[in-house]
């Protein structure tokens, strides 16, 4: 268990709106990754953060932004939610040992109508 | 342009029999492997890893084989057992430079295994 944990688990919102993701982490981890899962896709990486305050893009960073105040807690916002940002959210850390391997959080469901 | 393909959407093998689960990558500056399962309703969870300084690696009834020359891996399952059915990934990663440990997954395969 990586003492990973996202909220909301699920939610439902209209387009247009604003939505932020928590994710929150107990062990210190410095790599924080956010990741959507569709159908077809697999998991693509949206932003991850390699440090408190330094993040960057990923593959599919268009309509999110992220913020990292602190070490435990990386934010994902969707700034004007669409239909097509409808997926499944995960969260990663990536472990102390540094190799490689990436623990991943339960996940929240997003559904916008 | 994916990077990591896993042609086989899915598979379906018999409790006790092997499962094998392929993957494809293009991108030649890889150099770390991993395979990852997803049950619905959770997070993935890592299973296994290869750098790609080895060919084979394995932990218990999960060997995973590496072939750079055709940029393709494998996941070894023996012997299968119903547990096993879930989605797998696999993920590659280029760990030099300023990569910070981003993985590229592929699509996924679901695998299903008969009791």
């Amino acid at each position: 268990d990586a003492g990973i944990t996202q909220s909301p688990r699920h939610k439902v919102t209209e387009t247009g709106t604003p939505v932020t993701l928590r994710c929150h982490q107990t062990e210190n981890h410095r790599y924080m990754y956010w990741y959507r899962q569709d159908p077809g896709h697999g998991l693509r990486l949206i932003h991850y953060s390699y440090g408190v305050k330094d993040t960057d893009k990923g593959e599919v960073s268009d309509g999110y932004s992220v913020s990292r105040s602190k070490t435990e807690d990386f934010l994902l916002t969707l700034e004007s939610a669409t239909s097509s940002q409808t997926s499944v959210y995960f969260c990663a850390i990536r472990g102390l040992a540094g190799v490689g391997e990436q623990y991943f959080g339960p996940g929240t469901r997003l559904t916008v109508t | 342009d994916q990077q990591v393909k896993q042609n086989s959407p899915s598979l379906s093998v018999q409790e006790g029999r092997i499962s094998i689960l392929n993957c494809d990558y293009t991108n030649s500056m890889f150099d770390y492997f991993l395979w990852y399962k997803k049950y619905p309703a959770e997070g993935p969870t890592f299973l296994i890893s290869i750098s790609s300084i080895k060919d084979k690696n394995e932990d218990g009834r999960f060997t995973v084989f590496l072939n750079k020359s055709a940029k393709h891996l494998s996941l070894h399952i023996v012997p299968s057992q119903p547990g096993d059915s879930a989605v797998y990934f696999c993920a590659a990663s280029a760990r030099g430079g300023t990569s910070y440990g981003k993985l590229t997954f592929g699509q996924g395969t679901i695998l299903t295994v008969h009791p």
